[in-house]
């Protein structure tokens, strides 16, 4: 099992719509979660971190963490065309060590 | 925020040649990151390059085939050599926020192709 499992997509959602995005991990020891966007032919940029249980709210943006069951999500309202990208969860241990998704390509159909 | 500009954008080269790829930043840092994103993959981190030390390698990668220099607080560079076509892929340098940890600012990347 890898340690970060993320459903590459691509996830078609029409203007407007609730977007989710998640991912599964194995490693308990991970106490820090992130979520970046990566535009086509760019790198990756940061859109939210968190480090507890719960939701984390950000404009259109949600972040929610469960440890228990060992899952976070992305929520993105209100869908615009300009959000179409790769979303790539990351999570981070003790020993900084950095584990990526492999990214959910998400397209917003205007 | 960090600025990072990345050369070459892409290249295109011939099984069992080297090819230097090069990040530059707009401010100096202590540690910068190679990653490399392979299609269908993750992000995969490839080796921490440090200022004044030898760079520190993930498992996986060794320093004959990914050698990389580091010659200053604001630049470093990363070959892939005796390439292959499995060596396709976007390499990518990255430095992290000193104030946010959880914050690495990413390069365009360097995308590479290999016949």
């Amino acid at each position: 099992q890898k340690e970060v499992e993320q459903d590459p997509g691509p996830l078609s959602v029409p203007e407007g719509a609730i977007v989710s995005l998640n991912c599964t991990y194995s490693n308990s020891a991970f106490q820090y979660f992130m979520w970046y966007r990566q535009y086509s032919r760019k790198g990756p940029e940061l859109l939210m971190y968190t480090y507890s249980s719960g939701n984390k709210e950000d404009g259109r943006f949600t972040a929610q963490v469960d440890k228990s069951s060992k899952y976070i999500s992305l929520f993105i309202r209100d869908s615009q065309p300009s959000d179409s990208a790769t979303y790539l969860c990351a999570m981070r241990s003790r020993d900084d060590k950095i584990i990526f998704g492999k990214g959910t390509r998400l397209h917003i159909l205007p | 925020s960090a600025v990072i500009s990345q050369k070459p954008s892409r290249d295109i080269c011939q099984r069992g040649t080297s090819l230097t790829i090069q990040c530059q930043v707009d401010s100096q840092v202590t540690m910068m990151f190679w990653y490399r994103q392979q299609p269908g993959q993750s992000l995969t981190l490839i080796a921490t390059a440090n200022q004044g030390s030898e760079a520190t390698y993930e498992s996986g990668f060794v320093i004959d085939k990914f050698p990389i220099s580091r010659p200053n607080l604001t630049f470093s560079t990363l070959t892939v050599s005796n390439m292959s076509p499995e060596d396709s892929s976007i390499y990518l340098c990255s430095v992290p926020d000193g104030l946010i940890l959880n914050e690495q600012f990413f390069g365009p990347g360097t995308r590479l192709t290999v016949l």
